[in-house]
């Protein structure tokens, strides 16, 4: 069984650029979230979708946005990017709420 | 405000010796807890898991213990080895939540 892919593996972008990230999930796997890892913060929760359908969003700015297409692949975007914003940007694909989270190798973003 | 504090931040631990990560949380909602083994450059990868309902789950060398009443949970690894070297995280989600909280992580080393 396929595990969690994410693409591009690396991306450098320069600041004010917007960038969009890839995440197919797990075949079945209906849920999928993002997350953001910083040495600094850690990893920090950036939304969930389900069924094409966002369900929880964490404390980020407007331009951090998303979307889940009908056969579960989702994609995150960032518009106008920041310095701040490089990051690994991690997607987490499960089954629905209470079950396992399997996550992806990770977009590392890098603006420049 | 840290929904999961992990400690410590970095381990050394001798081959063969036991590691032992930490892992306090005060929402009384959660009632699932993972761990995550993370290499760099690399994504986390789901170790072991345990629910409130058992105080301890054993998978091959690595063991959580859970104490529901002190609102804390460790991970236990036995006869550690140089191959055991990463970053660990612990988290914690509630049944009904879209998000995992995640504590801050433990570099842990492990010498030949």
């Amino acid at each position: 069984k396929a595990g969690v892919t994410q693409t591009p593996r690396y991306l450098i972008k320069t600041r004010g650029q917007q960038v969009t990230l890839s995440c197919s999930p797990i075949s079945g796997h209906r849920s999928v979230s993002w997350y953001q890892q910083t040495p600094g913060q850690g990893l920090q929760f950036l939304f969930e979708y389900f069924s094409e359908t966002q369900r929880n969003k964490g404390n980020f700015p407007g331009r951090f946005s998303g979307r889940q297409f009908s056969n579960s692949r989702s994609e995150m975007n960032v518009s106008t990017l920041e310095l701040g914003d490089s990051a690994l940007y991690l997607c987490a694909s499960r089954i629905d709420l209470g079950t396992e989270a399997f996550f992806g190798q990770g977009t590392r973003l890098t603006v420049v | 405000q840290q929904q999961v504090k992990q400690s410590p931040q970095s381990l050394i631990v001798q081959k063969g010796g036991i590691s032992i990560i930490n892992c306090a949380y005060e929402n009384t909602a959660f009632d699932y807890f993972p761990w995550y083994q993370q290499f760099p450059g690399k994504g986390p990868a789901l170790l072991i898991a345990i629910r409130p309902d058992v105080s301890e789950k054993k998978e091959g060398r690595f063991t959580i213990s859970f104490n529901k009443s002190a609102k804390q949970f460790s991970l236990h690894i036995m006869d550690s080895q140089p191959g055991d070297s990463a970053t660990y995280f612990c988290a914690a989600t509630a049944r009904t939540g879209n998000q995992f909280y995640f504590g801050t992580g433990t570099s842990l080393t492990v010498i030949p």
